[in-house]
């Protein structure tokens, strides 16, 4: 059974700081997506990876995929005010996808 | 705005009633999914259907059930409601058949009283 676990779960940092959100997966997968999550809000996609090495990047954001590793980890720069959100990574099985946790990050001016 | 209409956006019922929601996929994607999510928690996958028939079965109580009609347009039926079903019941679609990205609805509100 395909295990997705993302850490840290929460985190809270200063405006202008850089941090890293790692996902996990346990078995082989290709695909991997991230969205991000305002309170009581919809999800919204910000990254497909689609194979190993894939990067993404927008704004301060950026994603990358290594399937090898079955780790993906979204990169946030000089993280402003705005990035405050949920963010979940999920990876494609079977049909399926199957969803970490979701990292609660807080930004403090 | 991603394209995958939900209504209603808020409900408020007394337990044991009976709810339906409804869900509108993107136009031209076939696959619509179900998910609960309860107050500070992950998403749980409910139940996902393409071109009508269902496709996988994920933490769905038997109180529950769901259709997608040949319109491509899903319900979700919820019964005999606990107060623990109180949660956002979140519909998403993808154009795929399983696979891919996929478009949120903006969710529907549930609140047992």
């Amino acid at each position: 059974e395909l295990k997705v676990e993302q850490n840290p779960l929460f985190l809270s940092m200063q405006e202008g700081k850089n941090y890293t959100i790692y996902c996990n997966y346990s078995t082989t997968s290709d695909r991997l997506y991230w969205y991000r999550q305002d309170p009581g809000k919809s999800l919204e996609s910000l990254f497909v990876l689609l194979s190993n090495g894939a990067v993404k990047q927008e704004g301060r954001l950026m994603a990358s995929l290594d399937t090898k590793a079955r780790l993906s980890t979204l990169h946030i720069t000089a993280a402003v005010h705005d990035l405050s959100a949920t963010y979940f990574c999920a990876v494609d099985s079977n049909y399926q996808l199957i969803w970490g946790a979701g990292t609660k990050l807080i930004i403090k001016p | 705005d991603s394209g995958v209409t939900q209504t209603p956006k808020h409900l408020i019922t007394a337990t044991g009633q009976r709810v339906t929601l409804r869900c509108s996929p993107r136009s031209g994607d076939l696959s619509v999914y179900w998910y609960q999510q309860s107050l500070d928690q992950g998403l749980q996958f409910l139940i996902q259907y393409y071109n009508g028939e269902e496709r996988a079965k994920g933490n769905i109580l038997e109180r529950f059930s769901a259709q997608q009609f040949p319109d491509l347009h899903s319900e979700l039926n919820l019964s005999s409601l606990e107060l623990g079903d109180s949660a956002l019941y979140f519909c998403a679609s993808s154009g795929a058949r399983g696979l891919g990205e996929l478009f949120f609805g903006e969710g529907s509100r549930l609140t047992v009283l």
